[in-house]
């Protein structure tokens, strides 16, 4: 069965610092990966997708995220945070069976001052 | 930005009471869908449609029931609303199913059952 595990519901970072945000996934077949953002009291909008091209994908403000199969991993970076980063991140899996996504819990991205 | 309209975007209903919540579109895409999104479950899909009259149920369906009589139209029905649906719903849409094709989502809607 396919699934996505993101690892911390909160982090927190410091403004100008590095932003991490880990995401695993297992899938039995190569898997197509999307990480979403959603600001306070707004819909989702997606960062970035991978889609077997290039395995580094760069996306929308300054994130990018690199797909990794020996660690089954597809985690989302930013070289230098901002106050407006805050946001919750979502990372999914598309589900071979039908084509929807499978959602990851999200996690919260705290920027401090 | 996509344009999805949800109605209404916030509502207060009584236990027992029908709810029906609508997603308009004018993007013409082929898919349509309605998640809810709980703290700590992500999101999660209710229901979703791939052409007028053709629906299928997502991992949470029990409890809720849609239709789509136009392209652009996509209604969620709770028919008898109880305090475990009192979550944020959001409608979404995309031209194919999910393939690697962009999912765009409408601004929600905040449902309280009391």
């Amino acid at each position: 069965a396919q699934s996505v595990t993101q690892l911390g519901s909160h982090v927190s970072v410091s403004e100008g610092a590095l932003v991490l945000l880990r995401c695993n996934y297992s899938s039995s077949v190569p898997p197509y990966l999307f990480w979403y953002v959603q600001y306070p009291n707004q819909g989702l909008q997606l960062l970035l997708k991978y889609t077997s091209a290039a395995t580094l994908v760069k996306g929308i403000n300054g994130f990018e995220a690199e797909f990794k199969k020996s660690e089954t991993s597809f985690h989302l970076t930013k070289p230098s945070a901002h106050m407006s980063d805050a946001a919750e991140y979502f990372c999914a899996v598309r589900r071979e069976s039908n084509y929807q996504l499978i959602w990851g819990a999200g996690t919260k991205l705290i920027i401090k001052p | 930005d996509a344009g999805i309209t949800q109605s209404p975007r916030h509502k207060v209903t009584e236990t027992g009471t029908p709810v029906t919540l609508r997603c308009h579109q004018t993007e013409n895409h082929r898919y349509m869908y309605w998640y809810r999104q709980d703290p700590g479950h992500g999101l999660r899909l209710i229901h979703y449609s791939y052409g007028v009259k053709d629906t299928d149920k997502g991992e949470v369906s029990d409890g809720y029931s849609v239709s789509r009589s136009k392209t652009e139209d996509f209604l969620l029905t709770l028919e008898s609303a109880t305090s475990s649906q009192t979550s944020v719903y959001f409608c979404a849409i995309s031209e194919a199913g999910g393939s690697g094709n962009t999912i765009y989502f409408g601004e929600g809607s905040w449902l309280t059952v009391v």
